[in-house]
This record gives C-alpha cells, structure tokens and sequence, in this order.
C-alpha cells in the first residue's frame, strides 16, 4: 500500500540522547514535511523539503534537523533531546510544494516520543 | 500574519445529531487555499477536502458539508446524521502565499451511541 511509513511508533527517550525519526514514502513525492503536535496547538512545522537536496526551516526548527539524500527518505534528528521535545512527531509529503493541489497532504502514522 | 482559528475545543453530540465545526482564518492573500483534515483515534491524518479562494461555492459530499463564506473569513464544516464513526479530531488548515500550511489548534468530536 502506496504511503508513508514512520518510525519508531513510539520512543522514550533520556535528556540530552540522540535520536533519529525516520520516514519513507513510496509515492514519489517532491515535497516533505516534519510537524509535531501538540495538545492544544495544533500541528507545527519543524522542517520541510521541497525537493530532494534542499530543506528549509519552519515554525519551530530548534534543536531539530533534517537531510534530504533522496526522494524518499527525510530523516529528523534531534541531537540533544530535551523534556519539551515531548510530543507526537509526523511525517507527511505532497506532490509539489507549489501550485493547486500542492498541499494536500499525505501523513504518516505518527512516532509518539517522550524525553525524560 | 495569516491564522487560523478552531474556537471550539471539544464538541459532544449524540449520534444522528447534525454538528457544525467551525473555522475562522485570517489572510492578506488574495489566492489561498483552505482544507480540512481528520485525524481519527487512530492517529493519522486524513485529508477530507480543499477549496480555493475563487470558489466559494459549498461542497456537498454525503453526510459532509462545507461553507465557505469570504464575507466571514470562515470555512465551516457540518456533519449531517452524525455517526460514532466521525468522531475524532478535525483540523482546519490555510495554505498561505508561500504554500506553507497554517493549522488550526483542531476540534474534537465526541459522537456518543
């Protein structure tokens, strides 16, 4: 089945540990996005690739960081895991960054990390 | 700036009751972009429906359907008959100038049997 796949599904974490989120689509999408949610605030853009080679910042970049080797793969890392980087992490891609259509979403199952 | 804006926090109906989840957003853009996403207990997102600013005609799809009105800044969301099965969190979201997506906090929906 054509998507999104994430991992891990769930992580708990010691402060100041390193740790990779991975995210793979299938469908050959140009443009990735890392967001995190959080109760009562929705979802926020931490990075975002609009195609493979490049990425950008978003909301709230800090203490994140991505890579975009290929079409398929946008790791997120967090080098130094802190308590507020609790949250529920997702994945999603669109085809193109740019023109109609371009944002409607496809979403991973989401990897629910807590940092203690 | 651009915003989005769920007032209600969390919705509770008794099933086959009609509910109304409500959207207000904020642009200076003329072309923009509004969608509504679900993300039922599950937890994944699912996109339900995109509307552009140069049609503001509503949107009829089954028991789901859509206001959008560029008077009010709002784009509101009405589900008719209202099942157990819609219940779940619903995500509001404005595609700004740069293509970069504005969400809305979201709305839970309780849908009790």
């Amino acid at each position: 089945i054509a998507g999104i796949t994430q991992a891990p599904t769930s992580q708990i974490l010691a402060a100041g540990r390193r740790m990779t989120l991975r995210c793979t689509q299938d469908m050959r999408h140009n443009a990735m996005y890392w967001y995190r949610q959080d109760l009562g605030l929705g979802l926020r853009l931490i990075h975002y690739s609009n195609t493979a080679g490049t990425t950008g910042k978003g909301e709230v970049p800090d203490g994140y960081s991505v890579s975009r080797a290929n079409t398929d793969d946008f790791p997120l890392t967090l080098a130094s895991a802190v308590p507020s980087q609790t949250s529920v992490y997702f994945c999603a891609s669109s085809p193109n960054p740019g023109g109609s259509g371009a944002n409607v979403l496809t979403f991973g199952a989401g990897s629910r990390l807590t940092v203690l | 700036a651009q915003k989005v804006t769920q007032a209600q926090t969390e919705i509770s109906v008794v099933e086959k009751e009609d509910v109304t989840l409500d959207c207000v957003y904020e642009t200076r853009d003329t072309t923009y972009y509004l969608f509504w996403y679900k993300q039922p207990p599950s937890g994944e997102l699912v996109f339900l429906i995109r509307r552009n600013s140069f049609d503001e005609q509503n949107e009829i799809s089954g028991r789901y359907s859509w206001n959008f009105q560029k008077s009010t800044s709002s784009f509101n969301f009405t589900i008719t008959a209202s099942q157990v099965v819609d219940s779940a969190v619903y995500f509001c979201a404005l595609s700004d100038s740069n293509y970069q997506l504005i969400w809305g906090a979201g709305t839970k929906l309780i849908i009790k049997p």
